[in-house]
This record gives C-alpha cells, structure tokens and sequence, in this order.
C-alpha cells in the first residue's frame, strides 16, 4: 500500500525549533518529487516547500524562505522538514505529498503548534 | 505570493452542475497547463481530483472536470451527490518555480 506517514510535531515555543519527518512506504520513494504542504487551524492549503527526487533542487514560499529547511533520505525513504525561528503564524497541520501529476499522495498530517 | 481567488463558497441540489473558479494571474494560472484540484473533508487529508487543468486520476468519478481559460481555471461538479459536500482548493505552478493553492471555497450539496 502506497502511504505517507508524518511525524515530529509538537508544542514548541515561538523562536524554537522541530524537525518534521514523512516516511514513504509502497513506493519508489527515490523517483519522486516531494512536498510539504500546510493548514492552519480552520484556514486553507498553504504550499510550503517541495524538493526534487534527488535532493538537489528546492523551493520554498516565501513565508518560510530562510527559516524552513526541505531534505531527503533516499536510503531512508524519509522526507524530512527543519523548522527554525518558529511563529505563532507557523501553527498548523504540515502534511507531505507526493508528486506525480499534481499532488497524488497525502500522508495523515502532523500538528505543529508555536506557542508560549 | 497571494493566493490564487476562489469563491469562498457554493452550493447545488443533488443531480445539478457547480462550477467553481479559479482566478490567478498570467504568472501562474495563465502561463502553464499545471492546475490541479483537491477535495478535502474536514479532518481528513486532500484527495487529487483533478490535474493538468482537465485530466482525473484513476478512481475518480468522471463527473468531475475541470477546464481553463486565460488566468481563470474551472472544475465543474455534474450530478452532484450528498458525497461530493467538502472544500475544494485549485493549486497552480508559478513562474518563481514554487506552488500556490486557492483560498479554498466550501461545496454545499442542499
């Protein structure tokens, strides 16, 4: 079964720090383009980063440019997200997605809550 | 980075057609075929609906299509089932190389 597992969400203060992880299952995990999309409390789908099947391209929005991290294991079939500098405004739900002709592949999401 | 303009919300009796819009730019809607569409129930993840402007993945019902005309994307709901009630969100590629999502408009099936 193709599937997408996320974890290392929490309650962090602001200006701290978390790393998020996507363990793939089912699939190539190496032949796709991945991404992290997020959802903040009762508000819509916000892209967030994505990175290429090999690592060695990324791209970020700009609400996270310089704070946010993508990166990937292949050998670990692990998508991984480096949270740094985190905001009341970075409180949401981060789910990973596989690429493949648009996002066809959600894992259950992780709760990410920046606050005092 | 503004997100892409949805209506925030529509609605339709089961057996009728909805259209919902997606108005960007030239920048991103207008400027590539890369327009996909998600349905999301509350609490639960996004599911692929729609990708390329027009194209369903295996599984989905073929009464949902989607189109595309200048800097404004479609996706068009015929027959409408009690099932189909959730929020949809259209998302675009864009000329800096990044993703944008609409605002996401809720589909009530009265």
């Amino acid at each position: 079964e193709v599937q997408l597992v996320e974890s290392g969400g929490g309650l962090v203060q602001p200006g701290g720090s978390l790393r998020l992880s996507c363990a793939a299952s089912g699939f190539t995990f190496s032949s796709y383009w991945m991404h992290w999309v997020r959802q903040a409390p009762g508000k819509g789908l916000v892209w967030v980063s994505r990175i290429n099947s090999d690592g060695s391209s990324t791209s970020y929005a700009d609400s996270v440019k310089g704070r946010f991290t993508i990166s990937r294991d292949n050998a670990k079939n692990t998508l991984y997200l480096q949270m740094n500098s985190l905001r009341a405004e970075d409180t949401a739900v981060y789910y990973c997605a596989r690429d493949r002709d648009g996002m066809d592949v959600w894992g259950q999401g992780t709760t990410v809550t920046v606050s005092s | 980075q503004s997100a892409l303009t949805q209506p925030a919300s529509v609605s339709g009796s089961p057996g009728q057609s909805i259209t919902i819009s997606c108005t960007g730019t030239s920048s991103d809607v207008g400027g590539y075929n890369y327009v996909s569409w998600y349905q999301q129930h509350p609490g639960k993840a996004p599911k692929l609906m729609i990708y390329d402007v027009s194209n369903r993945p295996s599984g989905v019902s073929n009464r949902f299509s989607g189109s595309k005309s200048g800097n404004t994307a479609s996706l068009t709901i015929s027959g409408l089932q009690a099932e189909d009630e959730a929020d949809y969100y259209c998302s675009s590629y864009t000329s800096s190389s990044t993703l944008l999502f609409g605002g996401g408009t809720k589909l009530t099936v009265l």
